[in-house]
């Protein structure tokens, strides 16, 4: 099965830039979905196939897919980003989904 | 816009199966590819499977033997059963659509139900 690697956890200070990675064997040949959940909350799309934004998305939201990583790039950090962030991908028909990094705003 | 609604009882016993509906509001069930993704406690995501309109389904090998989904495009429902549950499958079970079965992002997602598994 195809595994999706996520750092654990990622601080950010206020109004500054947090990355999310994602690692996959040749990710770059795959489109990579972004998703936020808050606590309780489902889970929402924030960026699809790489590198676009669903309408309602902040466009200090962004995401870019090469080699074996995928990322997600927050600018200008809020408060309201604090979230777990998941990638996901298709695979052989099936859809796995990174193991998920906690965004902490400072 | 597309809403997705679970429903299904909270609670199920060990061994028994767990069966689950997700009712489609707001557009039509006979496009699309309607998926199962659950959450254990304080874990991530777990993709289960997706059902088209028609019928044609494909589960996650890891849950394979277990799963079953159907669909009734009458009553614009699909739905989720997993049989021989453990505590292992007590989670947030969520509905999701995606555009295409193969490609597409989950774009709507329903609100979440819990089950637990316990006697």
């Amino acid at each position: 099965s195809y595994e999706l690697t996520q750092s654990l956890s990622v601080s950010v200070a206020l109004g500054q830039t947090a990355r999310i990675t994602c690692g996959g064997n040749n990710i770059g040949n795959k489109n990579v979905h972004w998703y936020q959940q808050k606590p309780g909350q489902a889970p929402v799309l924030v960026i699809y196939r790489d590198d676009n934004r669903p309408s309602g998305i902040p466009e200090r939201f962004s995401g870019s897919n090469s080699g074996n990583t995928a990322t997600l790039t927050i600018s200008r950090a809020q408060a309201g980003d604090e979230a777990d962030y998941y990638c996901q991908v298709w695979d052989s028909s099936t859809a796995p989904f990174g193991t998920g990094t906690r965004v902490t705003v400072l | 816009q597309v809403q997705l609604q679970e429903s299904g009882p909270g609670l199920v016993k060990p061994s028994e199966t767990l069966s689950l509906s997700c009712t489609v509001s707001g557009g039509s069930i006979s496009s699309d590819y309607w998926s199962w993704i659950r959450q254990p406690p304080g874990k991530g995501l777990e993709w289960i499977g997706y059902i088209y309109y028609s019928g044609s389904t494909r589960y996650n090998p890891s849950l394979k033997s277990r799963v079953t989904m159907s669909v009734d495009t009458s009553k614009k429902q699909f739905s989720l059963k997993v049989t021989s549950v453990t505590a292992a499958d007590t989670a947030v079970y969520f509905c999701a659509r995606s555009l295409s079965g193969t490609d597409d992002a989950f774009d709507v997602w329903g609100q979440g139900t819990v089950v637990t598994v316990s006697s």
